[in-house]
C-alpha cells in the first residue's frame, strides 16, 4: 500500500521569501504521478503542480517547483516570492498510473498549513 | 470557469438517519470520485465512478454507502444509516479524461452526525 508523509503541519514565511514543504513516499510502482493541491481557507482544492515519475526533470509552473527524488521517495514543493494569496493548506498526494476507471484514487497526506506574512 | 460544486454546505442529522450528499461535476468530465476528511486526519478516497458504474472503492465505501448519477449532471453519494464516527468533509472531485490527470475538487459538504 501507498503513503504519503508531509512531516510539517504548519509553516510560515515572509512575504517575498522562499519557502520549501517536504513530502515522502512509499510506492512498489515504479509508475506513478505525484501532485501538489492548494486548499484556500473555506475554499476548494487546486492542484498548484503535477510531476510524472518517469520524466527525470522537476515541474515547474511559475513560482512554484518541486524537487523530485525518485529513488529517495521525496517530492518537495518550493513556493518562490511568497504571496499573501498563497496561504493555504497544502497536500501533496499520489496517484498510481492506471487506466480508465482505475485511476484518480488519489493518496494525501495529511498536509502543511502555509501562512505567508505581511 | 467550471467548477465542481456540492450541496448541502453543512448538515447536521440524527445518528441511523440517510444523508444524500450532492454533486454536480464539471460538465465534459468522465470521472467522479468521493472523497472524505475526518477533522485533524487525512483526505480519503471513498469511491470512483466511470460509464456509470463503480470502478474503485476503498475499505470505508461498506454496505452503507452507495452513489448514483440519476441524471447525467448530479452525483450523490447516498449514506444510509448514519454513524457518528460518518461526521466528516465530503468532498466530490471530477476528472476529464487523461491519464494521471488533475482532479477537480468541490469546496465539500460538512457532516455532522449527532
Amino acid at each position: 500500500a501507498q503513503t504519503v508523509t508531509q512531516s510539517q503541519p504548519e509553516m510560515s514565511v515572509q512575504e517575498a521569501e522562499t519557502v520549501t514543504l517536504s513530502c515522502t513516499y512509499d510506492t512498489s510502482e515504479n509508475n506513478y504521478y505525484l501532485f501538489w493541491y492548494k486548499q484556500p481557507p473555506s475554499r476548494q482544492m487546486i492542484l498548484v503542480i503535477r510531476q510524472e515519475a518517469y520524466k527525470q526533470q522537476n515541474a515547474t509552473e511559475n513560482r512554484f517547483s518541486v524537487n523530485f527524488q525518485k529513488a529517495a521517495k521525496s517530492f518537495s514543493l518550493k513556493i518562490s516570492d511568497s504571496q499573501l494569496g498563497d496561504t493555504a493548506m497544502y497536500f501533496c498526494a499520489f496517484m498510481k498510473h492506471g487506466y480508465g476507471g482505475s485511476q484518480g484514487n488519489l493518496i494525501f497526506g495529511k498536509g502543511t498549513k502555509l501562512s505567508v506574512k505581511p | 470557469e467550471p467548477e465542481v460544486t456540492q450541496t448541502p454546505s453543512h448538515q447536521v442529522t440524527q445518528m441511523g438517519q440517510e444523508v444524500i450528499l450532492r454533486c454536480v461535476p464539471i460538465s465534459n468530465h468522465l470521472y467522479f470520485y468521493w472523497y472524505r476528511q475526518i477533522l485533524g486526519q487525512k483526505v480519503e478516497f471513498l469511491v470512483s465512478f466511470y460509464n456509470n458504474e463503480i470502478s474503485e472503492k476503498s475499505e470505508i465505501f461498506d454496505d452503507q454507502f452507495s452513489v448514483e448519477r440519476p441524471d447525467g449532471s448530479n452525483f450523490t453519494l447516498k449514506i444510509r444509516s448514519t454513524k457518528l464516527e460518518d461526521s466528516a468533509m465530503y468532498f466530490c472531485a471530477s476528472m476529464l479524461a487523461e491519464v494521471g490527470g488533475e482532479l477537480f475538487f468541490g469546496e465539500g459538504s460538512r457532516l455532522t452526525v449527532l
